[in-house]
């Protein structure tokens, strides 16, 4: 069974700049959410996409946006790099649970380190 | 109110001990609650789940949960050095949104 994968490890870009990250999820897990951690801090919810459409957005603005694939492996993409948006961005995939319970199991992929400069 | 708040520490314990790890969260209905550990330069790493009122155990790990009082807490027993890391405590919000934890730094001393 192969785990969440992201790309890349690290990523250097100036401000004003856009990046695109990448994630492959787990085998078996339809639903991918993305993170940002900033040093010290625990994850923040920037979004989640199941059947390729967005399913629940955190309090980020517009310039970061997503897309998932059918193979339901996704991208983050952030455009007017701000120098405030440096951190680890975390992928995390799921099953979507069946009991209709709220909340379901996580896993994550090793992050990407984005520096802005 | 923050939705998950922890005790950020630094909380240190010696080899052998029973380390305490504690979270509050503040949506009346959530449903399930999960921890996390998080080694240095690392991503989270999924250790427990629970779901109803009462305790958990896998192994050394044991998770604790209080809806009343709207609770969780991780203890682990037997404390190694190799459990030093930042626990993360994750409860899901409306809108498919999950919370996290500032997280609590863990050292174990040998």
């Amino acid at each position: 069974e192969t785990g969440v994968t992201q790309s890349p490890t690290h990523l250097i870009k100036t401000r004003g700049q856009q990046v695109t990250l990448r994630c492959s999820s787990q085998s078996g897990h339809n639903t991918v959410s993305w993170y940002q951690q900033a040093l010290g801090q625990g994850p923040q919810f920037i979004f989640q996409y199941y059947r390729e459409e967005e399913n629940g957005r955190g309090n980020f603005p517009p310039r970061f946006s997503g897309l998932q694939f059918p193979n339901y492996s996704s991208e983050l993409n952030v455009n007017a790099l701000e120098l405030d948006d440096s951190a680890l961005y975390l992928c995390a995939s799921s099953p979507i649970p069946t009991s209709g319970r709220r909340g379901y199991e996580q896993y994550f992929g090793p992050g990407t380190r984005l520096t802005v400069t | 109110q923050k939705e998950v708040e922890q005790n950020s520490g630094p909380l240190s314990v010696p080899e052998g001990a029973i380390a305490s790890l504690n979270c509050t969260y503040s949506d009346r209905v959530s449903q399930s609650f999960f921890w996390y550990r998080q080694y240095s330069g690392k991503s989270p790493e999924l250790i427990m789940s629970i779901y109803s009122n009462g305790d958990k155990e896998d192994g050394r790990f044991t998770a604790q949960l209080n809806k009343a009082s709207q609770y969780v807490s991780l203890l682990i027993r037997d404390s190694q050095p190799s459990d030093s890391a930042t626990y993360l405590c994750a409860v899901p919000g409306t809108g498919n949104q999950f919370y996290f934890g500032t997280g609590t730094s863990l050292t174990v001393i040998p």
